[in-house]
């Protein structure tokens, strides 16, 4: 099976602007969830999305958001771009099956906030 | 927060078991103990995770103590390329998807 794979690879916007970055998960999972990375904070879960429905969120602002399509694919948007906004974005899939619940990060989004 | 503590670095010589520690003393009886690793720049890899049964794979072999309060994730033979932050988390399954509590890892030099 083919893994997550994430898109754009890398990306440098500039503060104000805003940004779309796209997950597609693995072939049959219907879970997927975002997660920001950045040196100071480390790994932090920003939102879950499964069946096109937000299940769970983290601790950022509204300026941070998704959505799910029918086929599991999930984006996320990102609005009046800060400095601090600079990341390295995970998606994860998962099938949530039971207690098989295991997530499987795609190679992130490099996101650069000039 | 975190519920599990690490030490922040580690080394291995290549080809020598990677032993690698982790606490988890306020553990509850049905959380799970996963471990991802980091290579520089990649997205996290799904490693193991178990119960409270050691746990073996073709990656590496998870050993949780009776009273399920650490548990130690062994590499048996470690190469360069295991070199990385390794994470181990405990996690609530249920009918929902918990998301994943990172906390600073260890990071682990495998050196020839």
């Amino acid at each position: 099976k083919a893994g997550v794979t994430q898109t754009p690879r890398y990306l440098i916007k500039t503060r104000g602007q805003q940004v779309t970055l796209s997950c597609s998960p693995i072939s049959g999972h219907r879970s997927v969830s975002w997660y920001q990375q950045t040196p100071g904070q480390g790994l932090q879960f920003l939102f879950e999305y499964f069946s096109e429905t937000q299940r769970n969120k983290g601790n950022f602002p509204g300026r941070f958001s998704g959505r799910q399509f029918s086929n599991s694919r999930s984006e996320m948007n990102v609005s009046t771009l800060e400095l601090g906004d600079s990341a390295l974005y995970l998606c994860a899939s998962s099938p949530t099956s039971g207690d098989q619940e295991t997530q499987y990060f795609g190679p992130g989004t490099r996101l650069l906030v000039l | 927060d975190a519920k599990t503590t690490q030490p922040p670095s580690m080394d291995c010589a290549e080809g020598r078991a990677a032993n690698l520690p982790c606490n988890h003393s306020t553990i509850s009886g049905n959380e799970y103990v996963y471990w991802y690793r980091q290579i520089h720049s990649q997205g996290p890899q799904y490693i193991i995770h178990g119960l409270k049964n050691n746990e073996t794979n073709e990656m590496a072999s998870l050993i949780i103590t009776e009273d399920r309060k650490s548990s130690t994730l062994i590499l048996p033979h470690a190469t360069l390329r295991d070199t990385a932050v390794y994470y181990c988390i405990v996690r609530l399954l249920n009918s929902g998807n918990t998301p994943l509590v990172f906390g600073k890892g260890t990071r682990l030099s495998v050196i020839a």
